[in-house]
C-alpha cells in the first residue's frame, strides 16, 4: 500500500523555539494532506486541510499564525509549530490523500516543549 | 460541522466475545464512515469503511453497519482475541479522502 513517512519521529524542544515537521508521500502525488493533534489518551483533531500550492483551511479555534502550514509540492507538506510552549506538546499526525481518493496516516510526530 | 459521538469509551471483554462499538454524527452530508484500529504510539489504521449507500460490510471477523436515517453506524467484532486489544476510533467524512472527523475513541481490552 501506498506509504507516509513523517520526519522526525519525535522532538523535544525549548519553550519559545519553533519546530519544523515533514510530511511526505513517498509513492504517490498527493494534491491534499491532512494535518491532525492527538493529546494523549484523546482523539485525533483536525488541525488543518493542506493543498499544493494554495492556502491551507484552518479547522476552528486552530491560529494559522502559530501553526504555519506550506504544502510546496506533491509530496511534501510541512507544520511549523512557532514559539512552541508546553501545551502545545502533542502528537502530530498527517495523512495524504491519494489520486484514489484513499487516505494514509504517516506515523505521527511526538513533540515535546520543555 | 460535523460532530461525531462514540460509545462506550470503554470496554472489556473474554476472549471469543463480540465486541460492539457505536457511533451517531451529526451532519446528514457525511457519507463516508471509517473506523480506524490505533496501539499506543502509533498510527491510525484503516480496519473497516462503510459507505452510506451500503448498510452493512463485512470483512472477516468484522462487520459494520449504517443507518443512515438515524446517523448512526456500529463497528462489530466477533470471536475477539487479545491482539485486538487496542484504540478504536470512528470516523465520518464527505466523502473518502477528505477530511475525518474523529469520535473520541474505544479502549477495547480482550482478556485470555
Amino acid at each position: 500500500g501506498a506509504v507516509v513517512s513523517q520526519h522526525p519521529s519525535w522532538v523535544i524542544c525549548k519553550s519559545g523555539t519553533s519546530v519544523k515537521i515533514e510530511c511526505r508521500s513517498l509513492d504517490f502525488q498527493a494534491t491534499t494532506m491532512f494535518w491532525y493533534r492527538q493529546f494523549p489518551k484523546q482523539s485525533l483533531m483536525l488541525m488543518a486541510t493542506s493543498n499544493e500550492g494554495s492556502k491551507a483551511t484552518y479547522e476552528q479555534g486552530v491560529e494559522k499564525d502559530k501553526f504555519l502550514i506550506n504544502h510546496a509540492s506533491l509530496t511534501l507538506s510541512t507544520l511549523t509549530v512557532t514559539s512552541a510552549h508546553p501545551e502545545d506538546s502533542s502528537f502530530y499526525i498527517c495523512s495524504a490523500r491519494s489520486p484514489g481518493g484513499e487516505q494514509f496516516f504517516g506515523p505521527g510526530t511526538r513533540l515535546t516543549v520543555l | 460541522g460535523e460532530n461525531v459521538e462514540q460509545h462506550p469509551s470503554t470496554l472489556s471483554v473474554q476472549e471469543g466475545d463480540s465486541a460492539v462499538i457505536k457511533c451517531t454524527y451529526s451532519d446528514s452530508a457525511s457519507n463516508y464512515f471509517p473506523w480506524y484500529k490505533q496501539e499506543l504510539g502509533k498510527r491510525p489504521q484503516l480496519i473497516i469503511d462503510i459507505r452510506s449507500n451500503v448498510g452493512e460490510k463485512k470483512d472477516q471477523r468484522i462487520a459494520v453497519t449504517l443507518n443512515k436515517t438515524a446517523k448512526h453506524f456500529s463497528l462489530h467484532i466477533t470471536e475477539t482475541q487479545p491482539e485486538d486489544s487496542a484504540v478504536y476510533f470512528c470516523a465520518a467524512s464527505m466523502e473518502a479522502g477528505t477530511a475525518l472527523i474523529f469520535g473520541k475513541g474505544t479502549t477495547l481490552s480482550v482478556s485470555s
